[in-house]
This record gives C-alpha cells, sequence and structure tokens, in this order.
C-alpha cells in the first residue's frame, strides 16, 4: 500500500536556526497536506500543494511540492519557540475507491533558546 | 462556527471490554475521518464516512468500526480491546471529504488495562 515517509524523525535546533522536513511518498499524489501538532494537541493544517513544482510560502515557512508529486519538504527560516511541534505531511491518492489521505510519520521540532 | 468536538475525552477500559467514541463535526461538513495516533505508529487512518457511507477503510481489524448518523454524528466502536489499542483517536471533519483541509478535534485518549 501507499506509504509516506518522512525525514528526519527529530531535530533539534538553537532559535534562530533554520528547519526542514522532507516528505517522500511511494507513489504519486494528487495533492500533499501540512499539518502541525503542538505537543498535547491535535494537527492542525497549516497548507496544501496541488501543482507539480508548487511552492507556498507563509511568513517565515516554505512548502515545495516535488515535479513528480512524490515528495514535498517544509522549510523554516530562523525558528522561533513557537514553531515547535511535530509537523506531519499528508499524501492524497484519488482511487476508484475512494480518496486516501496517508499521514507521514512525522518530524517532531524541539527549538532550544 | 464551533469546531469539532470528541467525547468522552479520557476513557480507561480493560482487555475484553468494548468502546464507543463520538465526533461531531463542524456544522456543514458531511465528512468525518477517524485516525489512530500512537508514538510509535504515527497518525494511522482508520475508516472515512460521507454522508453515511462508508467511502474508505484502513487497514484495521474487523473489531474497528464506525458509523455515521443523518445529522453526520460519527461514533467508532472498538470490540474485544487488546491492550495495543491504547492510543489517542482523532476524528477529522472536512467540507470535500479528505480533499482539502481536515479540521481535527482534539481527540479521545484510550487506555486498556
Amino acid at each position: 500500500g501507499q506509504q509516506v515517509m518522512q525525514i528526519p524523525q527529530y531535530q533539534h535546533v538553537q532559535e534562530g536556526e533554520d528547519f526542514t522536513t522532507y516528505c517522500n511518498s511511494s507513489t504519486t499524489l494528487s495533492n500533499i497536506q501540512w499539518y502541525k501538532q503542538r505537543p498535547g494537541g491535535h494537527p492542525v493544517f497549516l497548507i496544501q500543494l496541488v501543482k507539480s513544482g508548487e511552492v507556498k510560502k507563509q511568513k517565515r515557512l516554505t512548502f515545495q511540492f516535488g515535479e513528480a508529486k512524490k515528495n514535498s519538504s517544509l522549510h523554516i527560516t530562523a525558528t522561533q519557540t513557537t514553531d515547535v511541534g511535530t509537523y506531519f505531511c499528508a499524501g492524497l491518492v484519488l482511487t476508484g475507491g475512494g480518496n486516501k489521505l496517508t499521514f507521514g510519520t512525522g518530524t517532531q521540532l524541539k527549538v532550544e533558546l | 462556527k464551533a469546531g469539532v468536538t470528541q467525547t468522552p475525552r479520557y476513557l480507561i477500559k480493560t482487555r475484553g471490554q468494548q468502546v464507543t467514541l463520538s465526533c461531531s463535526p463542524i456544522s456543514g461538513h458531511r465528512s468525518v475521518s477517524w485516525y489512530q495516533q500512537t508514538p510509535g505508529q504515527g497518525l494511522q487512518f482508520l475508516f472515512e464516512y460521507f454522508s453515511e457511507t462508508q467511502r474508505n477503510k484502513g487497514n484495521f481489524p474487523g473489531r474497528f468500526s464506525g458509523r455515521q448518523f443523518s445529522n453526520s454524528r460519527s461514533e467508532m466502536n472498538v470490540s474485544t480491546l487488546e491492550l495495543g489499542d491504547s492510543a489517542l483517536y482523532l476524528c477529522a471533519s472536512g467540507s470535500s471529504g479528505t480533499y482539502n483541509e481536515q479540521f481535527f478535534g482534539p481527540g479521545t485518549r484510550l487506555t486498556v488495562l
């Protein structure tokens, strides 16, 4: 079945450093969604990418969808303590039997002062 | 708009018992998806309901079942609980199924003793 892997599993940075998490799917995706889960919280939607090669920015966050629509990345510039949490990508595959949204394994980000 | 609500928030059961969890989606959302979240396995898709019909199902045993009512509220049931069923159960609602942004509830923390 479809698998979505994320690397790294954990990342520990000093405040002000950059951070990147990578997402790779075993199958071509219709779209990819990114979510953030704060410690003790629930996943919160960040963004959705649909087009091949698409790049979207949200303040310090830059999201990219690969040309082959099988990989994606999230880059945070100059991390802040408010960025702490686990970042998940979720790849959507359209099938005759219904859409299948598969979450990646997540990257846990810790930011030290 | 009120967010996604889940009840109960915490539950302790013993092996062999059964449990029913409830999820009320955002008003107007007809899609409800259920996920199991554990530290080792991440977010695993259980099933998706849309307008009272199960549209998609993950790779979980038949002990896990669900349903959706005409008001879009959804329940999931786990029979013959096992220790490994201890997890955070999250439901998410969407206006267009899983194609777009998923709104997650706070989750139900199930502990099986």
